[in-house]
């Protein structure tokens, strides 16, 4: 059963234009939710994190929005630029589960220059 | 930022065989390692949780005779596939989090398993 979900495999964006990544859940028991980059055959490497008790948190370029009563949370990259281009996974955790995160399949960004 | 590192990147090992692979937080203490595993283009998935000290916690589905996890110290976390067969060719990856509660899990580089 796949908690969180990334319904959009791929996205291709002009290079300078904003990129949205969207991702939803289903266990309302989630209360910190983060985003992903990755490279084929490395690691994730953390990009930006949202609480539950927050709607918004921004990081330089990186805007994550929170909406828990849609259950949905949205990466905003802008300016997207060609070195964005990876695979953007969301993940979530519950503080009763012990932390574990649970991670969306993951969705190709590709910036074209 | 802190880091976790990940050893072997890669390894190939003969069908029957066990591989190890290591998980190291090289300046926190992780009293709680997650090993996860990924197939070709779909999602990391949770396989255990090692926890310092104490027997790990396996998700639904994954054997725990054949993944070893052993978490002997607050720094190292490791994963044993045992009796290797070529659908346990993998990218596997590890992490950690720094601090209880809510905060970012860093991860290891992956390791890359294939059986031949």
């Amino acid at each position: 059963d796949q908690q969180v979900k990334q319904n959009s495999p791929s996205l291709s964006v002009q290079e300078g234009r904003i990129s949205i990544l969207n991702c939803d859940y289903t266990n309302s028991m989630f209360d910190y939710f983060l985003w992903y980059k990755k490279y084929p055959a490395e690691g994730p490497t953390f990009l930006i994190s949202i609480s539950s008790i927050k709607d918004k948190n921004e990081d330089g370029r990186f805007t994550v929005f929170l909406n828990k009563s849609a259950k949905h949370l949205s990466l905003h990259i802008v300016p997207s630029q060609p070195g964005d281009s990876a695979v953007y996974f969301c993940a979530a955790s519950a503080s009763y589960t012990g932390n574990q995160f649970y991670f969306g399949t993951g969705t190709s960004l590709t910036v074209i220059p | 930022g802190a880091v976790v590192s990940q050893h072997p990147s890669w390894v190939i090992c003969k069908s029957g065989t066990s591989v190890k692979i290591e998980c190291r937080s090289l300046d926190f203490q992780a009293t709680t390692m997650f090993w996860y595993r990924q197939f070709p283009k779909q999602s990391l998935m949770l396989m255990a949780t090692s926890n310092e000290g104490s027997k790990a916690t396996y998700e639904q589905g994954v054997e725990k005779d054949k993944f070893l996890i052993n978490h002997a110290s607050l720094t190292l976390s490791t994963l044993t596939v045992t009796s290797a067969h070529p659908e346990d060719s993998s990218f596997y990856i590890c992490s950690a989090r720094a601090l209880p509660g809510n905060t970012e899990a860093f991860f290891g580089q992956g390791t890359r398993l294939t059986v031949v």
